[in-house]
């Protein structure tokens, strides 16, 4: 069964910590994985589409990474502000995981 | 340009009774999804239209349905509603047939007692 995982459910970061969140999936032919942050009470924001194996995109302080098996946001130097739950999706079905709350503390 | 909008924000409804929700897509985009994301959980997908025509549906029973307009606003209508279906549902839009690149509204907080 397709399955995306994402890892760790929860983060705290001091503010400048740099981390990596994970997405794991096991969806066959993915046609695109995707990456949302979320702020709490919203809908999801738009951050980026990766399509194949190798693709790396960033914005500001995040940059998003994709193998055959998983995708990766690496958060450079966060700030208080990314705070937020960050979820990815792979694009067969439109599938979700349950999202990284990510929490960066001044 | 005008972001995706859903009305209402809040909605309180007893088993069993009908749901209508409502959702006008952002300027210049034709297709339109809806997820259902419960509490601490991601989105699940639910269907998207395209042109007014059901493209792709998750794993939902019928009682979930939908409509896509011409001017490509759409409704989700739930029947015969169950406590599980308390959530937050989300409309997205996007451009093009099968797009996933899209944008989402701020959701209706649905609360069924």
């Amino acid at each position: 069964e397709d399955q995306v995982t994402q890892s760790p459910e929860a983060l705290r970061l001091q503010e400048g910590e740099s981390s990596s969140l994970n997405c794991s999936y096991t969806v066959s032919g993915l046609r695109g994985l995707f990456w949302y942050r979320q702020d709490p009470g919203k809908g999801p924001e738009f951050l980026f589409t990766l399509y194949s194996a190798g693709e790396e995109k960033e914005k500001e302080r995040l940059k998003a990474t994709l193998t055959k098996k998983e995708s990766f946001l690496h958060i450079t130097a966060p700030k208080p502000e990314d705070s937020a739950t960050y979820l990815c999706a792979a694009y067969n079905d439109m599938r979700f995981g349950a999202g990284t709350r990510l929490t960066v503390k001044p | 340009e005008t972001g995706v909008t859903q009305s209402p924000t809040h909605l309180i409804k007893t088993r069993g009774q009908q749901v209508t929700l409502r959702c006008s897509s952002q300027s210049g985009h034709n297709t339109v999804s809806w997820y259902q994301q419960a509490l601490g959980q991601g989105p699940q997908f639910i269907f998207q239209y395209y042109r007014e025509e059901e493209n792709g549906r998750g794993n939902f029973p019928p009682r979930f349905s939908g409509l896509q307009f011409p001017n490509y606003s759409s409704e989700l209508n739930v029947n015969a509603l169950e406590l599980d279906d308390s959530a937050l549902y989300l409309c997205a839009s996007s451009f093009g047939r099968g797009s996933y690149e899209q944008y989402f509204g701020p959701g209706t907080r649905l609360t069924v007692t």
